[in-house]
């Protein structure tokens, strides 16, 4: 059972240049999530989604798209990268009776 | 929104001491506090988390404490080993989606 998977594990791009990262559960999860690490800020999310076709902004959606067509995938796409979204970046789900959120091993992208 | 502030940013302990970590939140509408430990490399795994109508929840050597009235709770690793050494976030939420997280404790214990 692979659980939450994330790919790429590592990316580097351009700026302007349109970025997509993937995210893949296992579990059925309803719920799927974006969250970006820095320093000094720890994670924040970016955007959630609560079922197929039903997504909701976090605390920083700007420049960020996303879409979910199936439960088990949620991909996140920058489409004009900027140096300020180089970022590691994790995907997480949780399923509708619980708040516990698992988390992928990150996706760590460069902007150059 | 919910503001979420954890200290220390680093604690370094002798193996077999205890380990303290604090955070303190905002919104008192916050009812869920989880407790994430990050391995280099790994995304953040729950280690142990509490919600607002309980006081102290313990697993094993992991104790986690909250007081709603001051809006803080502590992390409590008791004889603490070399594997304890990572990074911890607390977070804190009220519905269970938007999930607001402290800037991390970089733990190392010291064989």
């Amino acid at each position: 059972d692979a659980g939450i998977t994330q790919s790429p594990r590592y990316k580097i791009t351009e700026t302007g240049r349109q970025v997509t990262l993937m995210c893949h559960q296992t579990w059925s999860h309803s719920y799927m999530f974006w969250y970006r690490q820095d320093l000094g800020h720890g994670l924040r999310l970016i955007y959630y989604s609560a079922a197929a076709d039903i997504t909701d902004k976090g605390e920083v959606p700007d420049g960020y798209v996303v879409s979910r067509s199936k439960t088990e995938n949620f991909p996140l796409t920058l489409e004009s990268a900027t140096r300020s979204q180089t970022s590691v970046y994790f995907c997480a789900s949780r399923n509708g009776f619980q708040e516990t959120q698992y988390f992928g091993p990150g996706t760590r992208l460069l902007v150059l | 929104g919910e503001n979420v502030e954890q200290h220390p940013s680093t604690l370094s302990v002798q193996e077999g001491d205890s380990a303290v970590i604090k955070c303190t939140y905002s919104d008192s509408a916050s009812n869920y506090f989880p407790w994430y430990k990050q391995e280099l490399g790994k995304g953040p795994q729950l280690i142990i988390d509490i919600r607002s109508n309980v006081g102290e929840k313990k697993d094993q050597r992991i104790a986690v404490t909250l007081n709603k009235t001051a809006k803080h709770f502590s992390l409590h690793i008791t004889e603490t080993q070399p594997e304890d050494s990572a990074v911890y976030f607390c977070a804190a939420s009220k519905t269970g989606n938007q999930f607001y997280f402290g800037t991390g404790t970089s733990l190392t214990v010291i064989p």
